[in-house]
């Protein structure tokens, strides 16, 4: 079946411009999860999904960051006013239910920032 | 705080030569803890969960151990296609809370043909 997907695949932006990234969960499932992955890190958590609602935020390093899910569906992710030190690759996965530990990750979005 | 620690961060392997990715661990309370396999420009792949200590799972060539503090990733006889970088995670037990993964930074493996 159709994994995680994620547009677009790849976003060269210039600093101080929003970007918006976009993330399709798998189909049924209803937790979503935004992560970063900045080059010699680890994945970061930035925010968790339930259905529409958002029980965790606390991974958002900023008040620039921000997302919204509608529908317990699609999912984007705001970046306002963009810095350099923005720039990763963000990655979203799903999980078929609250609880179950399984996530499901789509390919990523490279944000560069210039 | 929540922390993943991997290592070592690379290795490098003969086909056939067989060996061990560690990952410890300090967690409140482990709810599962998670190996993934990512290629390179590519989003992590789900390869096995561990909920308790003593648990072990395998798929072809990997073997996954749970102990209190750590997890190893055994690889059998491994194969150059199994060249990649090995993320493990663990998530913790929160009433009410996140379901957040905490990652740790990875072991990159390269099987030599």
């Amino acid at each position: 079946g159709a994994g995680v997907s994620q547009s677009p695949s790849n976003k060269v932006t210039e600093k101080g411009k929003d970007v918006e990234l976009r993330c399709d969960p798998i189909s049924g499932h209803t937790a979503l999860y935004w992560y970063r992955q900045s080059l010699g890190q680890g994945l970061e958590f930035l925010i968790y999904f339930q259905g529409n609602s958002a029980p965790d935020k606390s991974g958002l390093p900023s008040d620039r960051f921000s997302a919204e899910r509608t529908g317990g569906s699609v999912s984007t992710l705001t970046i306002q006013r963009t810095q350099q030190e923005d720039s990763a690759v963000y990655l979203c996965a799903s999980s078929p239910r609250q609880g179950l530990g399984e996530q499901y990750f789509g390919p990523g979005t490279r944000l560069t920032v210039t | 705080e929540d922390q993943v620690t991997q290592s070592p961060e690379a290795l490098r392997l003969q086909e056939g030569e067989s060996s061990s990715l560690n990952c410890s661990y300090t967690v409140s309370g482990l709810r599962g803890l998670f190996w993934y396999r990512q290629d390179p420009g590519k989003g992590p792949e789900f390869l096995f969960t561990l909920y308790s200590a003593g648990e072990e799972k395998e798929k072809e060539r990997l073997k996954a151990t749970l102990t209190k503090k750590e997890s190893f990733l055994h690889i059998t006889a491994p194969k150059p296609e199994d060249s990649a970088t090995y993320l493990c995670a663990v998530q913790a037990q929160v009433q009410g809370g996140s379901e957040k993964l905490v990652f740790g930074k990875g072991t990159k493996l390269t099987v030599n043909p």
